[in-house]
C-alpha cells in the first residue's frame, strides 16, 4: 500500500537514449511535481500538474516531457538523454496546489548516464 | 534571486538538542516547510510555518520570524534514527505549492 510510487528505481543508459519514469500515488492527491535531486543533494522543482492540468514548468530542457493521463499518474519521459541528468529523480503528491499542503514524496528513480 | 541557507553539517550526541537555522531570501513568501531524508530515502514533511511562532510536533519543533527571514527546526531528545540530512523549504508559489529548497543540513547523531 505504497502512497507515491516510482518506476523504475534504477535507471542506467546510455547517452541519447530516450528513456521515461512512471509515477503513481494511491494518496486521493490532485496535485503531483517531478523533482531533480543532483549528487550535492540539491532538491528543485522541475513540474507539476494539478488535476492533470500543468501549473508548474520550471527551466528545464524541451527534452523533458511530462505526462499526467490522469490526476494519479505522472510521468516523466527524457529524450536525448546526456550525462548531467545523472540524478535522482523524485515524484510527489500533495492534497491540493496551495502552499500549505504537505507533499508526500516517492522512493525516487536513481538514473545513472553512462 | 531566490536563496535559503543552511549549515552544512551538524553533530550532535543522543539525547541531546540540536537547532538547525535556515536564512532566506525569497522574492514571494508563503510558508517555511521543513523536511527529513535518510540516507538513499524519500524526503518526508515534517512541519510547516506559515505565520511567526513555534510549532510543535512530538520532540521536533519549527520556528519563523517573517521579519527576520529566518526559521529554525529544533529537534529534542536525539535518536540515532534523527541521523539525517534536513532541508527548509520556501513555499513560494501562493496558488501553486511551489517549493525552493535549502541546500540541507546533515546531521549526525552520536552515541
Amino acid at each position: 500500500d505504497t502512497a507515491v510510487s516510482q518506476t523504475p528505481k534504477y535507471l542506467v543508459t546510455q547517452m541519447g537514449n530516450d528513456k521515461s519514469i512512471k509515477c503513481e500515488q494511491n494518496l486521493g492527491h490532485d496535485t503531483m511535481y517531478w523533482y531533480k535531486q543532483d549528487s550535492k543533494k540539491f532538491l528543485k522543482i522541475m513540474f507539476s500538474y494539478n488535476n492533470k492540468e500543468l501549473i508548474i514548468n520550471e527551466t528545464v530542457p524541451n527534452r523533458f516531457s511530462p505526462k499526467s493521463p490522469d490526476k494519479a499518474h505522472l510521468n516523466l519521459h527524457i529524450n536525448s538523454l546526456e550525462l548531467g541528468d545523472s540524478a535522482v529523480y523524485f515524484c510527489a503528491s500533495s492534497q491540493g496546489e496551495y502552499s500549505n499542503q504537505p507533499q508526500h514524496f516517492g522512493d525516487g528513480t536513481r538514473l545513472s548516464i553512462l | 534571486g531566490q536563496s535559503l541557507e543552511q549549515p552544512s553539517e551538524v553533530t550532535a550526541v543522543e539525547g541531546a538538542i540540536v537547532q538547525i537555522n535556515c536564512t532566506y531570501q525569497t522574492s514571494g513568501f508563503y510558508g517555511l516547510s521543513w523536511y527529513q531524508q535518510h540516507d538513499g530515502g524519500a524526503p518526508t514533511f515534517l512541519s510547516y510555518n506559515a505565520l511567526d511562532g513555534l510549532e510543535e510536533t512530538g520532540r521536533f519543533s519549527s520556528f519563523l520570524s517573517r521579519s527576520d527571514s529566518y526559521g529554525y527546526l529544533l529537534l529534542q531528545e536525539l535518536q540515532m534514527k534523527d541521523s539525517a540530512s534536513y532541508f527548509c523549504a520556501v513555499n513560494y508559489g501562493g496558488a501553486t505549492n511551489k517549493l525552493i529548497f535549502g541546500t540541507g543540513t546533515l546531521l549526525a547523531v552520536q552515541p
